[in-house]
């Protein structure tokens, strides 16, 4: 069964602390990696996209790569703020189409302190 | 744009009774999710279009779950009859052929008593 996992489940930190966000994945037969914000009550946004030839994504201060050999993604917040306070989440896609299945992870709750 | 609109936002029903979900994707997208999220179970595809064809509906859960898209703007999901289990946040997700990246709506909120 393909899964995806997010360690740890919570993380609460200090405001301006840069910080790390790890998803794991059981195979490698990964597609694209996508990473999502969620605040309580809402939708899901969407963050950074992997694309299946790409190693990374940037986009402010956030950054996120992507390593098949190994199954993991990382997602990098630099200098942390009050809100960014939320759930984020890793999803995958599978090899052999463009579309499809996003399998997400259970998330990671984050909380950045003022 | 818009972005993913769906509707109701909050459903509150009782058991037995017939649930109909919508969603309108972005325009010009091609794809189409149906996603379910629980705490236990976290977010779950349930089925996806593309071009208005069901690809693959192996995530509806029973008989009971139904979905539609009867044109590229609009899509539906029905639940009859409603279950207590079938309580959960139910998002529409769209998305492009020439990009991957799927964009979620705001969800609705069922809740079957």
């Amino acid at each position: 069964k393909q899964e995806v996992t997010q360690i740890p489940a919570a993380l609460s930190v200090p405001e301006g602390e840069n910080l790390v966000l790890n998803c794991s994945f059981t195979d490698s037969a990964i597609y694209n990696l996508q990473w999502f914000r969620q605040d309580p009550g809402k939708g899901l946004t969407s963050l950074l996209l992997i694309q299946s030839s790409q190693r990374e994504q940037t986009s402010g201060r956030l950054n996120a790569s992507l390593d098949k050999s190994s199954g993991r993604s990382t997602l990098y917040i630099a200098a942390s703020q009050p809100g960014d306070s939320a759930t984020y989440l890793c999803a995958r896609t599978n090899y052999g189409g463009s579309q499809g299945n996003l399998i997400f992870g259970k998330g990671t709750k984050l909380s950045v302190k003022p | 744009d818009a972005g993913v609109i769906q509707s109701p936002r909050h459903e509150v029903t009782e058991m037995g009774q017939e649930v109909t979900l919508r969603c309108k994707p972005i325009s010009g997208h091609d794809y189409l999710f149906w996603y379910r999220q629980t705490m236990m179970r976290g977010l779950e595809l349930l089925i996806y279009f593309n071009n208005n064809v069901p690809i693959d509906d192996s995530g509806m859960p029973e008989d009971r779950f139904s979905a539609k898209m009867p044109n590229a703007s609009f899509s539906t999901l029905k639940i009859q009859p409603s279950e207590p289990r079938d309580s959960a946040v139910y998002f529409c997700a769209s998305s492009s052929s020439t990009s991957n990246e799927q964009f979620f709506g705001p969800g609705t909120r069922l809740t079957v008593l």
